[in-house]
Parts: structure tokens; sequence; C-alpha cells
């Protein structure tokens, strides 16, 4: 079956654009969440939603970040007003319920000029 | 808080030897545990978990057992191939599951 599709696979932008990052999760998964992997790093957590919920955005590291899942399946991380230092991996993953193992996607790779 | 720390890398073992890869973490309560695995140019994988203190989680001939004295999951395989070549990735998810820490990974080169 379909795996977590991310899209666009790479986004190029100029500082103080604002983009936004798509995640189709594995369908019938509840649980999505958003992770950032910089360079040399492990993936940082980001928010996590439990359906339309966005349980936790805890790991969102200030207001330009945002991210939306209005039915309950494709979810969508906006940044606003960019940075260079938003220049990231921006992972996605999705899981069948609560603690239970993630499928990840292959990434949007967000490079910030 | 809840943090794993993973053994800095890089490893450049030879074919048909033995890997270990150290992992230790820092929880509230009673994580779950997980190692995953990134091939070159793939996403992340779910390599093996153990979800409770002296489960084994083993897959694809790699082993990790879950230690609470030691607070250490660390990852073994009796002899790599090169097609293990890959970066690993040490986590835990807390028992609500809300969120998974991740180490910072580390990066296993196996040469013929």
């Amino acid at each position: 079956g379909a795996g977590v599709s991310q899209t666009p696979s790479n986004k190029v932008t100029e500082k103080g654009k604002y983009v936004e990052l798509r995640c189709d999760p594995i369908s019938g998964h509840t649980a999505l969440y958003w992770y950032r992997q910089s360079l040399g790093q492990g993936p940082e957590f980001l928010i996590y939603f439990q359906g339309t919920g966005a349980a936790d955005d805890s790991g969102l590291p200030n207001d330009r970040f945002f991210a939306v899942r209005p039915e309950g399946s494709v979810s969508t991380l906006k940044i606003q007003r960019t940075e260079r230092g938003d220049s990231a991996v921006y992972l996605c993953a999705s899981s069948i319920g609560l603690g239970q193992p993630q499928h990840f996607g292959d990434g949007t790779r967000l490079s910030i000029l | 808080g809840n943090s794993v720390t993973q053994m800095e890398g890089p490893v450049t073992l030879s074919e048909e030897a033995f890997l270990t890869i150290n992992c230790t973490y820092t929880a509230t309560g009673y994580p779950s545990l997980f190692w995953y695995v990134q091939y070159p140019g793939e996403g992340l994988q779910l390599l093996l978990k153990a979800t409770k203190a002296d489960d084994k989680g083993s897959n694809k001939g790699f082993e990790a057992t879950y230690r609470k004295e030691t607070t250490s999951f660390h990852l073994e395989k009796g002899s790599v191939q090169v097609s293990d070549s890959a970066v690993y990735f040490c986590a835990l998810s807390d028992r609500l599951g809300n969120q998974f820490y991740f180490g910072t990974g580390t990066s296993l080169t196996v040469i013929p």
C-alpha cells in the first residue's frame, strides 16, 4: 500500500517568503507528526495531531510556524516570513495510534536563500 | 525530561564484523524504545522496537534489549553486510505516545 507522501520533495525560496509543505499520511492512521531534521542531527519534534486537532504543538519554534489537518487526513505545515535558519528537511510521520511505530515520509528539503 | 544519547559516528566496519551502536536514554515513566534506519536516499524506516523492560527487539539480524537498570537500548548485529550501510537512529516515545525523541544518528559504513 501507499506510504506517507510528502510534497514537494524540494523547495527553494527566498528569505521572507511564505511556504506550505504537504503531508498525506497512510490511510487509516489517526496520528500525524511533523519533525524538522537539520544536517547531522536526529529528527526534532514539531507538532502532533490526533485526528483533526493539534494535540501537542510544543515543538513549534515560534509563531511563524503553523500546521493544520482540517479533515483528519492530509496536513499542511505553514511557515511565514521564512528565515535562513528554517532551512532543513521537514519530515512527516503517521501512526495507527498513540505510542505505535511511526511511518515516515521521504521529507521535504527546504532551502531558504 | 526525555532524551536519547547515542554513540557518535561515523563507524566503519569490514563485512562480517560485529556491530554495536550504543544508546542510552533519560525518561520519566516507562517509555517505548525504537531503532530506526535511514538507507542512502531513502526515508526513515522502523528497524525494531521494545515496549517494556527486558524485551528484546529483533529484525534483519539486528537485536536490541531494553535494559531499565542501565537505561540502555544498544543495537547489535553479529555479522554486518555492505547493505547495512546506513544511518541508525535510536528513539523513545513516552507512554502517552505524543512525542518521539530521537538521537543524533550514527552513520555506519560497511566495506567489503
